[in-house]
């Protein structure tokens, strides 16, 4: 079975602090991703990962930057986190061809 | 116009009912067809994906495409109350980017 992690099932930081979020997972995917899901919005991209090192801007990339060192292994950045950052982040990561994507359980943040 | 489109609900059933879930798409180059459960707080858990079109079953589900009128299907039988959850349906190309619905709230009750 795969199995994606998330660092913290609950985070509260403060607007202006610099936020990490972990994202790992044990199928030697080459994809990782990483959403945020809000009330009426749904899901929405903020940026993907195809190999290490290896990053694209998804839907909502502002504020946001990632990082990708090992191939198991995805960061979320919040540069300087803001109250309208407050959401549910979930990782996945996904294998060709079918590209099936697989979640964790999800980090709720809230910024204060 | 979203590339998949889905109701959000919510859907009340009784406990037994056979669940129709729907969703249309408009991108023609969709070839994999993805169904997941979320649990409220928790991430989503991929139910069950389809190669084009066709339908297929695990259990109490049944995942249905119709690639000719682009209708995308999940039919839960027997329905239980830890059935209640959201459903979202997905799609991709065979690329990096999938689409997903908003998801489908339903409840069933005891």
């Amino acid at each position: 079975d795969v199995k994606v992690t998330q660092s913290s099932r609950y985070l509260v930081k403060r607007t202006g602090e610099k936020v990490f979020l972990e994202c790992v997972q044990d199928m030697d995917h080459e994809n990782m991703f990483w959403y945020r899901q809000d009330p009426g919005l749904g899901l929405r991209l903020i940026y993907f990962s195809y190999d290490v090192k290896m990053k694209e801007k998804g839907d909502i990339p502002e504020g946001y930057s990632v990082s990708r060192e090992k191939k198991e292994r995805f960061s979320l950045i919040l540069e300087s986190a803001s109250t309208n950052q407050t959401s549910m982040y979930l990782c996945a990561s996904s294998q060709p061809p079918q590209e099936t994507q697989y979640f964790g359980p999800g980090t709720r943040l809230l910024v204060l | 116009q979203k590339e998949v489109e889905q109701d959000p609900g919510p859907l009340s059933v009784p406990e037994g009912a056979i669940v129709s879930l729907n969703c249309t798409y408009s991108n023609s180059a969709f070839q994999y067809f993805m169904w997941y459960r979320q649990y409220s707080r928790k991430g989503p858990e991929l139910l069950m994906y389809t190669y084009s079109s066709g339908n297929k079953e695990d259990g109490r589900f049944t995942a249905q495409v119709d690639k000719s009128s682009k209708y995308i299907s999940l039919f839960i039988r027997d329905s239980q109350p830890s059935d209640s959850a959201t459903y979202l349906c997905a799609s991709n190309t065979g690329g990096f980017k999938t689409i997903f619905g908003a998801g489908t709230r339903l409840f069933v009750k005891a």
